[in-house]
Formats: structure tokens, sequence, C-alpha cells
């Protein structure tokens, strides 16, 4: 079955550029779309489609797309970035979707 | 203003069933592809199951295929998850949506457990 595959975690003190990674299969011919989950919350989504940002969401976070690999940037991370981060995309059929493993982000 | 109102969760024993519903409002549901996913606690989150807009298709997680079956009524703006032969490691939050998934429901909790 399909994978998308993250880092564990990420960790960047306040202020620099966090960037979390997901790599699969089908990403050169699918959109991806990055969720933020702070402890006790439903997610929230941060890029949807490799690049397109919410209302809402802050200009730091930004999204990119090459080859087999999604990429979620933050730029000037702040404390309160602090979450757990998840990509999700579908397989090359379209049907079948899948999250990625999660990515615990550390900014201290 | 979407709603995504989750219910049907509880306390059921292994080998038991449960339907959950998925009442949802504010954009045309008919108009979506709908989607279940779970998140068990203090894991990730899952992708479930899906069904095209009029129900012609429904596609599944393998851990979950020929146990679950999603279904929908676009007369009610329904969506529902019929979970037989459930499992301890169905035990999770279940929750509604759409891609891009940019609305979520609170999420109902189904526990498998004797």
């Amino acid at each position: 079955s399909y994978e998308l595959t993250q880092p564990p975690s990420v960790s960047v003190s306040p202020g620099q550029t966090a960037r979390i990674t997901c790599s699969g299969d089908a990403l050169p011919k699918k959109y991806a779309y990055w969720y933020q989950q702070k402890s006790g919350q439903a997610p929230v989504l941060v890029i949807y489609e490799d690049s397109k940002r919410p209302s809402g969401i802050p200009e730091r976070f930004s999204g990119s797309s090459s080859g087999t690999m999604a990429t979620l940037t933050i730029s000037g991370a702040q404390v309160e970035d602090e979450a757990d981060y998840y990509c999700y995309s579908p397989d090359s059929s379209g049907n079948h979707w899948v999250f990625g493993g999660g990515t615990r982000l550390t900014v201290l | 203003e979407v709603q995504l109102v989750e219910s049907g969760g509880g306390l059921v024993q292994p080998g038991g069933s449960l339907r959950l519903s998925c009442a949802a409002s504010g954009f045309t549901f008919s108009n979506y592809w709908m989607t279940w996913v779970r998140q068990a606690p203090g894991k990730g989150l899952e992708w479930v199951a899906n069904i095209k807009q009029d129900g012609s298709e429904e596609y599944y997680v393998d851990s979950v295929k020929g146990r679950f079956t999603i279904s929908r009524d676009n007369a009610k703006n329904s969506l529902y998850l019929q979970m037989n032969s459930l499992r301890a490691e169905d035990t999770a939050v279940y929750y509604c949506g759409y891609t891009p998934f940019d609305y979520w429901g609170q999420g109902t909790l189904v526990t498998v457990s004797s």
C-alpha cells in the first residue's frame, strides 16, 4: 500500500526556518496537503494543493513540491508553531488517500 | 458556515458493531466526495474510507476492508460509517469531512474493549 514518509521530529530555535518534508512516489502527479495539530485539538489545514495557504494562516507558512518530495516551510518559526504536522495525499489512482506519519515540531 | 457533526461513537466489545453518522451543513453536500479519517489515542491521522458524490464508488484502507461500509444520503446531507467486527485497534476518534479538510468537526470517539 502507498506510504508518505515524514521525519518523526524537527527542532529549531525561535526565528529560524523549519522545513518538514514528505516523500511519496505519487507526489510528482498528486497534490499534497498539510495539517497542523496541537495537543488535544482537531487538525488545522495550513497548506493545500502543494503551496496554497488558506485564509487566516500566517504568511510564514509556505509549501512546495518537487519530484517525489513535498515540503512545508515555516519561515521564522514561533513558539506557538510547536505542534504535530501531517502531510496528506492520494496514491497514483487518486482513490486511496494516506497521511504521513507526522512530524513533531519543537521550537525552543 | 460549514458544520460537520459526528455522532454514534461509544464503547463496544470486540467483534461488535457501531454505526457512525455525520451531519453536514453549510455547503452543497452532494457535490463532494466525502471521507472518514480516524486518530487512535496518541497516534497519527489515518484515512479510513471515502465515497463518491453519488455513492457509486467507495474506497477503504486495507485494515478495514470487508468490515466497514461507508454510505451517504444526499437528501439528508448525511454520511455514515457502518463498522462491523470491531477490533481493539479500531479504537480512535473518527472525523468526517471532504478534501481539503479545511473544516473539521469535533469527532466521535469509538472505544473497542471488553
